[in-house]
């Protein structure tokens, strides 16, 4: 257990549906990032978050929103699914935004958009 | 695009090994990350060297930095089956900005 806990594990939907993903970041950081991996485009950042607050956006398309929430739990919405956006989501948490820490990683969400 | 190119893309070799993988990067940076992912399953942070340093050492791994070739490597001494996984390194262009991953290297050591 890396401490850094995403539900739900899998996730199979149809296309045009909406879905939410849940991350709790390690105790203690302040940092989110969610990242999507797909096998022809790799790890790609989406969004990163700090206390509370959008930090950094990457290529999150505009059918995606995140927020991160006072208890530091972050949420990912995806809506008017597509085939192509099935992919390992993970989230990512830090110590600080200053950077310089390695991130931990949760276990991911497998989407599948059939 | 990616800031990291990683080679080899796949790496096979037998237990004992060593295995080295290298990583490029386009860009200036704050620091390099190496992490480990097991088929499907989430990355772990193994090491993290910063610009200013050149080498680092974590039990079996070495990670060197070069930033005027902008690039780095990793090697994995005395390999064992356990250590089958895709390898990315990430790079920190500056304090506080996200980390950019490169492809990956796949690693097998057969037993």
């Amino acid at each position: 257990d890396s401490g850094v806990t995403q539900t739900p594990k899998h996730l199979i939907t149809a296309t045009g549906q909406r879905v939410t993903l849940r991350c709790s970041p390690r105790s203690g950081d302040l940092s989110v990032y969610w990242y999507q991996q797909s096998l022809d485009q790799g790890l790609q950042f989406l969004i990163q978050y700090y206390n509370g607050e959008e930090r950094a956006k990457g290529n999150i398309l505009e059918r995606f929103s995140a927020q991160q929430f006072p208890d530091l739990h972050s949420e990912l919405n995806l809506s008017s699914l597509e085939l192509g956006d099935s992919a390992l989501y993970f989230c990512a948490s830090s110590g600080g935004v200053w950077g310089g820490y390695g991130y931990t990683f949760g276990s991911g969400t497998r989407l599948t958009v059939v | 695009s990616q800031q990291g190119e990683e080679d080899p893309q796949a790496l096979s070799i037998q237990e004992g090994e060593n295995a080295t993988m290298n990583c490029s990067y386009k860009t200036s940076i704050n620091n390099l990350q190496w992490y480990r992912q097991n088929s499907g399953r989430g990355l772990v942070h193994l090491i993290l060297i910063r610009s200013n340093e050149r080498e680092k050492h974590s039990g079996r791994l070495r990670v060197t930095l070069d930033t005027s070739k902008k690039s780095s490597s990793l090697l994995i001494t005395a390999s064992r089956a356990a250590d089958t996984a895709s390898y990315f390194c990430a790079t920190e262009r500056t304090s506080g900005s996200r980390l950019t991953f490169g492809e990956g290297t796949q690693l097998t050591v057969n037993p």
